[in-house]
């Protein structure tokens, strides 16, 4: 069974911390990881990642993903209240051409000024 | 705002009661997917329609049923449900059944009491 699992489940920081976020994942016929937003309702995308060792960026944010350890991480940089959300990862598996996405259960940062 | 539009934003219904969820994207996306986000849960796939036609069923109970009568809008028709089906229900689509990111729906909160 697929499955994704991030960590840590919840963590607080302080503006000005850098954070790291963690996927790992099992998933049979790995096609892509996705990392999204979640602050209130709709999740937003953030980064897709498809190659092992390329960093994808996008001003504070940055992330890689190893896909012979079957892990990504999720870099925030000189937090922001702002940065308070649910971080949702997502792998995509190759099954005949489906688009389904497996979540993880997601990752709570809270960002105190 | 993702392009991606859900009404009711909150719903609250009884179990004998008939509604419906309604999503619609005018993103020119051929895929739409309905996804319920559980507390404490990940995100589940529910169903996956592509071109109209439903290519995905998640094992869902029957209580729900899913209708897309074009590319643009997706329902999903509720009936007789239980309290536990209590959930944020999330619509998303993409652009085809490659590799695209999915832009999600702010959802709809339902409380079934």
């Amino acid at each position: 069974e697929d499955k994704v699992v991030q960590s840590p489940l919840s963590l607080v920081v302080h503006e000005g911390d850098t954070v790291t976020l963690n996927c790992s994942y099992e998933v049979t016929n790995f096609r892509s990881l996705l990392w999204y937003k979640q602050e209130k309702k709709a999740p937003t995308f953030l980064f897709m990642l498809t190659s092992s060792g390329i960093e994808k960026k996008s001003g504070r944010l940055s992330s890689i993903l190893d896909k012979k350890e079957l892990f990504s991480i999720l870099n925030i940089t000189a937090t922001q209240t702002g940065d308070s959300a649910i971080y949702l990862c997502a792998v995509q598996p190759t099954q005949g051409g489906s688009e389904k996405l497996v979540f993880g259960k997601g990752t709570k940062l809270t960002v105190n000024p | 705002e993702t392009g991606v539009t859900q009404t009711p934003r909150h719903l609250v219904m009884g179990m004998t009661n008939k509604k419906s969820l309604k999503c619609e994207q005018h993103l020119g996306h051929n895929a739409m997917y309905w996804y319920k986000q559980s507390a404490k849960k990940p995100l589940e796939l529910m169903f996956v329609y592509s071109l109209e036609e439903r290519v995905e069923n998640n094992s869902v109970p029957s209580r729900f049923s899913p209708e897309c009568p074009n590319s643009s809008h997706l329902f999903l028709h509720l009936h007789t449900l239980q309290p536990e089906d209590s959930a944020l229900y999330l619509c998303a689509s993409s652009l085809n059944r490659g590799l695209s990111e999915a832009f999600f729906g702010q959802g709809t909160r339902l409380t079934v009491v």
